[in-house]
């Protein structure tokens, strides 16, 4: 089983829609939670951290729930300019783990006119 | 604030030469960086984690004497691709993070795409 899976879509939808994209991971030791978006032939970037309470930014908002091991991310009122890959990542803490890093395999969005 | 550069962005070379990729972090000192590798509709990989100062630590399957690493400075990592085949041609990025950053966040170079001939 793959540490953080995604569902690789990919996701095709109109402007204005709004999509839903899931993520688990099998680590229960994980402590911080993140979506990155990356750009084809670009770095990653850093879209939004993930707590337990859930939290918003603009159009997008990110829900993570523990106990099933789930993280989830919403983006509504989608624009062209959201088409990319959206990762998933984990990250362990402490010891030789210290800030790594765990991505999942991407889900790609395309918005289209 | 928090910019990695990479450098070269690509390089071509030749198999059976050696190609060295530096990762700088501009405005802020990175205690620790990490390299990552991805291929064609794949995600990153992580490769090893260097901290300054100090020997890199491998993930497995990673050859440590293929992928020299060097942490020498705050600001400066490099990664030493040797002997390069084909199959090493991929995307390589380093990303840079301090102590105390907040969520561990990483910072990420803009990546170098090697090509091996």
């Amino acid at each position: 089983r793959k540490e953080v899976e995604q569902d690789p879509g990919p996701f095709n939808v109109p402007e204005g829609a709004t999509v839903a994209f899931n993520c688990t991971y099998s680590n229960s030791a994980s402590q911080s939670f993140f979506w990155y978006r990356q750009d084809c032939r670009k770095e990653p970037k850093l879209l939004m951290s993930v707590y337990s309470s859930g939290n918003e930014d603009g159009r997008f908002t990110a829900q993570l729930n523990r106990a099933s091991q789930y993280i989830s991310l919403l983006i509504r009122d989608s624009k062209l300019s959201d088409s990319a890959t959206y990762l998933c990542v984990v990250t362990d803490a402490g010891g030789t783990s210290y800030g790594k890093l765990t991505f999942g395999q991407g889900t790609i969005l395309t918005v289209h006119p | 604030g928090a910019v990695v550069s990479q450098h070269p962005s690509w390089v071509i070379c030749k198999s059976g030469t050696s190609v060295k990729i530096e990762c700088r972090s501009l405005d802020f000192q990175a205690t620790t960086m990490f390299w990552y590798r991805q291929f064609p509709k794949q995600s990153l990989m992580l490769m090893a984690t260097s901290n300054e100062g100090s020997k890199a630590t491998y993930e497995q399957g990673v050859e440590k004497d293929k992928f020299l690493i060097n942490h020498a400075s705050l600001t400066l990592s490099t990664l030493t691709v040797t002997s390069a085949h084909p199959e090493d041609s991929s995307f390589y990025i380093c990303s840079a993070s301090s102590m105390g950053t907040p969520g561990y966040e990483q910072y990420f170079g803009p990546g170098t795409r090697l090509t091996v001939t």
